[in-house]
């Protein structure tokens, strides 16, 4: 099975600044999707990217997808302190029927005030 | 009205005793999914489960087994839990198998001592 990777595992940054968070996959997806996790919380999805797509914007959210790469990235832009979180992408693979994501092992954000 | 609930939040156990993980969502969706979340915080897929067919992640040892007495309920029963049984774990919810982003529970962190 596929295995998202990304980049960079923890990121430290000022309060107004942009968080550029990176993941790469494996094999060939329906789509990719980024979730956040508060600490001790369940994931909540941010935003879903399909195959065909190279970018979208949700909010201060902006995903990128290159499919010849197999990667995308995240970038959130005028980060709070509210975006501390760890930031999961995760692929929907091309293999059809319900066998779910294949998650990354996350970027932990840390927005210092 | 919370979309997918889980009970319990938290389960502390010892070794070899059965335990259940009940699972709940009231969103009419069709596919329901557990994730096991370890120490350091990788998500991997157990079960995906629609109301037509149970997919099961070969890694996953047999004393793990979902039950879904009807489409709203996946539950997640543990037989001769072992210490490397802790984790937490997630259940979560889809409308459409692989087109739509998935809602997760708030996880249910279990403790095998």
């Amino acid at each position: 099975s596929q295995q998202g990777e990304e980049d960079p595992q923890a990121l430290s940054i000022q309060e107004g600044e942009n968080a550029t968070m990176n993941c790469s996959y494996k094999t060939s997806i329906n789509n990719l999707q980024w979730y956040r996790q508060n600490s001790g919380r369940g994931l909540v999805h941010l935003i879903l990217i399909r195959s065909n797509e190279r970018e979208k914007h949700s909010g201060r959210l902006r995903v990128t997808l290159d499919t010849s790469k197999k990667s995308s990235s995240l970038l959130i832009t005028a980060s709070r302190a509210a975006d501390t979180a760890s930031y999961f992408c995760a692929t929907d693979g091309t293999g059809g029927g319900a066998d779910g994501l294949t998650f990354g092992k996350g970027t932990h954000l840390i927005i210092q005030p | 009205d919370t979309a997918v609930s889980q009970t319990p939040k938290y389960l502390v156990t010892q070794m070899g005793n059965d335990k259940s993980i009940k699972c709940e969502q009231n969103l009419g969706h069709d596919t329901m999914y557990w994730y096991k979340q370890d120490s350091k915080k990788f998500l991997k897929i157990m079960f995906s489960y629609n109301n037509k067919e149970l997919i099961i992640n070969e890694t996953v040892p047999n004393r793990f087994s979902p039950k879904s007495p009807d489409k709203a309920h996946l539950n997640l029963h543990i037989n001769s839990l072992e210490l490397g049984d802790s984790a937490v774990y997630f259940c979560a919810s889809e409308g459409l198998a692989g087109d739509n982003e998935q809602f997760f529970g708030p996880g249910t962190r279990l403790t095998v001592l």
